[in-house]
């Protein structure tokens, strides 16, 4: 199975600040990657799909980048909502996830 | 608007089974591929599986880790997915959900979620 690293595992930031999380896979998945937020106590969310395009709904401070093994997700301006968790998936072969990446205060 | 339903969760002696179910409602259940996901309490996502639809073989493909524990099945009359899980160890204890796949050539994929189902596997 394709390996998923995510890092880092926790983000401590402020509201307003520019973070960005990282996802390498162990071999490529070309652009069949995607993003997903998930509050706590809550299912995840689809976020970001094809690597770079925004799900309907979801902010413009939210993109995504990359294509092959390395994978971003940047928020350009964190807001109060956005304290959450966010998991990388590929979906090229079996579908493999990320371990996750807690963003705090 | 995509709705997902999923019950059967519950508390089973290590060793038993259970068997999930997920309620589909507002979109084409017949034409969705699906799928389920877990996890653990303070722990990252699991794909454990995915059913295509029956025009499209209705194929199913499972986490090899599962090791043939686990099998996934779907009653399109009742728009309902399930998930059979026997030989439940305590590791397998979790929050089960249940998700819909993107249609083929969308780049979707796990795009809508149910509010999972929480199974313990305890004695």
């Amino acid at each position: 199975d394709i390996q998923m690293t995510q890092s880092p595992s926790t983000l401590s930031a402020s509201v307003g600040d520019r973070v960005t999380i990282t996802c390498r896979a162990s071999q490529s998945v070309g652009t069949s990657l995607a993003w997903y937020q998930q509050n706590p106590g809550k299912a995840p969310k689809l976020l970001i799909y094809k690597a770079s395009t925004l799900e309907t709904g979801v902010p413009p401070r939210f993109s995504g980048s990359g294509s092959g093994t390395e994978f971003t997700l940047t928020i350009s301006s964190l807001q109060p909502d956005d304290f959450a968790t966010y998991h990388c998936q590929q979906h090229f072969g079996r579908r493999t996830f990320g371990q996750g990446t807690k963003v705090e205060i | 608007e995509v709705q997902l339903v999923e019950s059967g969760g519950g508390l089973v002696k290590p060793g038993g089974s259970l068997r999930l179910s997920c309620a589909a409602s507002g979109f084409s259940f017949t034409n969705a591929w699906m799928s389920w996901v877990r996890q653990a309490a303070g722990k990252g996502l699991e794909w454990l599986g995915r059913i295509k639809s029956k025009s499209a073989d209705g194929a199913i493909d499972y986490a090899a880790a599962l090791q043939g524990r686990f099998s996934i099945s779907r009653d399109d009359s009742t728009n309902t997915l399930f998930l059979q899980m026997d030989s439940l160890q305590t590791e397998d204890t979790a929050v089960y959900y249940c998700t819909t796949v993107g249609l083929a050539g969308s780049g979707r994929d796990l795009d809508y979620w149910g509010q999972g189902t929480l199974v313990t596997v305890s004695s």
